[in-house]
């Protein structure tokens, strides 16, 4: 199957400080790549759709300010959270297709907010 | 989106078959059922989707009732690699996905 990777796996910052996520398609080009937040012992949720080339559409109840998503290449999409604070740490997971039945996901980002 | 109802957790012996529930009586009928699973922190794995004809791969069936109102992913010999949480999703396009709460399996040896 296709594989998509996550970089940093693990990232530690102090609070108000702003962290970048970065997910790539490794073997596959993806116009659309979706961010999700998956806090402990609780399921996966969706944050935000990233689309190549425009601006990402967020979910619900999640702010756009603070979860900034470029999606500047169809191998790559990155989610930097601004001014983040320990409420924001999470395991962050992307993922992508290279149809539209199936979504590959990254292994995820875990962010630790001092 | 239509929602899914799964058991919260299940347990299965090694090399022995599971079957894995999943209601969703409000599908529409251009939802999938899709099966992803998910080992501790790592990122949900896909298993398998389908329509309405049951469906099969190298890693298990998946049987959609008649009326597909619900589904059933088997496993057809559980090894202690399939130890993970199994989201049964619904979704038009396979690829933004409302994860539901899964069902934790836990393989005993």
């Amino acid at each position: 199957g296709a594989v998509v990777s996550q970089h940093p796996s693990r990232v530690i910052c102090k609070s108000g400080t702003s962290v970048k996520i970065e997910c790539r398609s490794l073997d596959f080009q993806a116009t659309t790549m979706f961010w999700y937040r998956q806090f402990p012992k609780q399921s996966l949720m969706l944050m935000a759709t990233s689309n190549e080339g425009s601006k990402a559409t967020y979910e619900q109840g999640v702010e756009k300010d603070k979860f900034l998503i470029n999606h500047a290449s169809l191998t790559l999409s990155t989610l930097t959270v601004t001014s983040a604070h320990p409420e924001d740490s999470s395991f962050y997971i992307c993922s992508g297709g290279v149809s539209t039945d199936t979504q590959y996901f990254g292994p995820g980002t875990r962010l630790t907010v001092l | 989106d239509a929602k899914t109802t799964q058991p919260n957790s299940m347990e299965s012996n090694e090399e022995e078959p599971v079957h894995l529930p999943c209601n969703h009586s409000t599908i529409s009928g251009t939802d999938y059922i899709h099966w992803y699973r998910q080992l501790p922190s790592q990122g949900p794995e896909y298993v398998i989707h389908g329509l309405t004809s049951n469906v099969n791969n190298r890693m298990a069936s998946l049987a959609i009732a008649e009326d597909r109102k619900s589904s059933t992913l088997i496993l057809h010999r559980a090894t202690l690699r399939d130890a993970a949480v199994y989201y049964c999703i619904l979704s038009p396009t396979g690829n933004q996905f409302y994860f539901g709460t899964g069902t934790s399996l836990t393989v005993i040896p």
